[in-house]
């Protein structure tokens, strides 16, 4: 069974950083990109950033570019988001999500970010 | 970033068809794009539903009922979800997704079915 566990999110001031971490089993995790998605509170889906299976190929939403840094290690099966310079606007619920030939066929649960003073 | 464009609400009632919407700006073809779908109900995370590209290249989601199918309407630049023999559990957010070239993802707003 796939599974993808976030973990990292909570309360960080304006100007703060956070990393967020996603720990995925059940699949041959270094065969697949992966994507951050985000859903701020009662809003819909954003996409935030993607990487290929082997970092090659690495790409930000405009909203983001220049502040996250999206990145894995495939040998602990792990994807992780530098989020730095947070702003309010960064609060919301961020999901990781595992891509299919396009298709975003697998989700986490999500892990909360507050950027609050 | 363009712009999906889906109407914010609909509904219908058990057992009708429900037909969601997803419109592409005028300066993307729909029929150069796989489209997406996803179901979001309260409190989860987003489920995958289908693709659907042409009639000969689409793709259901892992145990997503048939009655979910998608198409194309060229004249609209529109891409369609069509939710067939509507059931309570359907009552969901649903978004569509794209690829563009630039390979930036893009969701559209979101459509809120009501099943009636």
């Amino acid at each position: 069974e796939v599974q993808l566990v976030e973990s990292g999110g909570g309360l960080v001031k304006p100007g703060g950083s956070l990393r967020l971490s996603c720990a995925a089993s059940g699949f041959t995790f270094s065969s697949y990109s992966m994507n951050w998605v985000r859903q701020a509170p009662g809003k819909g889906l954003e996409w935030v950033s993607s990487i290929s299976s082997s970092s090659s190929y690495i790409y930000y939403a405009d909203s983001v570019k220049g502040r996250f840094t999206i990145s894995r290690d495939n040998a602990k099966n792990s994807l992780y988001l530098q989020m730095n310079s947070l702003r309010a606007e960064d609060t919301a619920v961020y999901y990781c999500a595992r891509d299919k030939v396009g298709a975003t066929t697998d989700w986490g649960q999500g892990t909360l970010v507050t950027v609050s003073s | 970033q363009p712009v999906l464009t889906q109407p914010p609400s609909s509904s219908a009632s058990p057992g009708e068809s429900a037909r969601l919407t997803c419109t592409l700006p005028s300066d993307i073809n729909v029929g150069s794009y796989n489209i997406y779908w996803y179901q979001q109900k309260p409190g989860s995370p987003p489920r995958y539903l289908l693709y659907y590209y042409s009639d000969s290249d689409k793709g259901q989601g892992s145990g997503v009922p048939s009655r979910f199918s998608g198409s194309k309407d060229a004249s609209a630049n529109t891409g369609i979800l069509l939710i067939s023999g509507l059931q309570s559990e359907d009552e969901a957010d649903y978004y569509c997704m794209i690829w563009p070239s630039n390979a930036l993802g893009v969701f559209g707003g979101g459509t809120k079915l009501t099943v009636l």
